[in-house]
This record gives C-alpha cells, structure tokens and sequence, in this order.
C-alpha cells in the first residue's frame, strides 16, 4: 500500500494564479482532510469530507474549494492564489471517527 | 518541511534518557487524543492515542498520560534514540462528529549523543 500520497511536492505560483493539488489514499478510507501548516503552528483544517460525493468547510476554508469524486481522491483547489496561501498543505484520511488519521507527505506552495 | 517548528519550545536530552513532552489541550468535553511526530520535510506519523476513560496508554518505547481534571497530556519516551529527534504534536478531538483534530503547536526534540 502507497497510502495517502499527494502531488505536486512542490510549486510556486505568481498572485492570481490557479492550481490544484491532488490526494489519492488507497485505504478504502471514507474520510479524507486537507490542512495547512504554517510555521510555529500547528496544522489546521480547510476542508473535510466524510464520505464520496460530500465536502464540508473546516476552520479556515477561505479561498479554498475541493471535490471528492471518488472515494479515494480529494483535490484542493485555490482559484486565485494570494501570498497569504503560502504553507505547506498536508492530506490526511481516516477510516471512522476514533481512529487515527493518516498523513501524507505533504505539499510545499509558494505564493510570489 | 524545513519551515516546520521556528519559534517553537525545544527539549534538548541526551541520547538514552527518558523524554517528556508535555501538552496542555484546551477543550474539556474532549474524548480522544493522538500524538504524532513529524520528521523535517516529511507529514505527521502517528505514535500513540488515547481515549478520555483512560489515563495511561503504553506503546513501544512510549507511554502517553493524560489528567482530566488539569487538561493535560504528556508523552514519555524510554531511552531516547537520535531518531527520535523530530517535532511533537498532540491532538485532541473536537466535538463535531467527523473526527475533528485538533492540533497544538508542537515541541521540538533535540536528542544529543
């Protein structure tokens, strides 16, 4: 099993550009998370999906958008990139509630 | 990656001593609890959970407490080894029903021979 890998492992975007970052878990996982991590913090949610087909907003979903299409891929999206996007984005996925959650390798984006 | 843990607390032990990171959480309705490590450039690898009607977890070389009555969570490591070297985060989850985590800022361990 790869697990949860994600892709690109790294970019750089100029102000107004768009992208999207890709998350494939090949755990059968229903659950699957996207966060940023910026430095001297800990890692905080965007957006969350419980299940193939259903998104949900987590604690800062601002100028993010993601999809699940299928159960094993979740893409963030960020439209317009801005300077304050600038983090490190980790995709997470877990089975149920109470179990732990799975990390991948993570994405390094740069905002100019 | 790299960026990961500036400004954050350090615990510096030399190789073979017993470490402890300590992690004060904030919500008391909490039932779960997770540390994780992350190694410089790589994602969070979890080490060991616990449920809110324990109060001790032992794993392989770890041990996590966890008080209730003051909000505290700590991590114990026996003997550790320059490969433990990373930064530590506890988690707890939040209310909200899809396994909400949420994470403090880390502890940097620096093992020294």
């Amino acid at each position: 099993n790869a697990g949860v890998t994600q892709t690109p492992k790294f970019r750089v975007l100029k102000t107004g550009q768009s992208m999207t970052l890709l998350c494939a878990q090949d755990m059968n996982h229903e659950y699957m998370y996207w966060y940023r991590q910026d430095p001297g913090m800990g890692l905080r949610l965007i957006h969350y999906s419980v299940g193939e087909g259903t998104t949900a907003k987590g604690e800062v979903p601002d100028g993010y958008n993601v999809s699940r299409l299928k159960k094993q891929n979740f893409l963030l999206g960020l439209e317009s990139a801005a300077p304050s996007q600038t983090s490190v984005y980790f995709c997470a996925s877990s089975y149920v509630s109470y179990n732990e959650q799975f990390f991948g390798p993570g994405t390094r984006l740069t905002v100019l | 990656g790299e960026s990961v843990g500036l400004h954050l607390p350090t615990l510096s032990v030399q190789e073979g001593d017993n470490s402890i990171i300590n992690c004060a959480y904030s919500n008391s309705a909490s039932d779960y609890f997770i540390w994780y490590k992350q190694e410089s450039g790589k994602g969070p690898q979890f080490i060991i959970d616990i449920r809110s009607n324990m109060d001790k977890r032992q794993g392989q070389r770890v041990t996590v407490l966890l008080n209730k009555t003051v909000k505290h969570l700590s991590l114990q490591i026996a003997a550790t080894q320059p490969g433990d070297s990373a930064v530590y985060f506890c988690a707890e989850r939040g209310s909200g029903g899809y396994n909400k985590l949420i994470f403090g800022a880390g502890t940097r361990l620096a093992v020294h021979p």
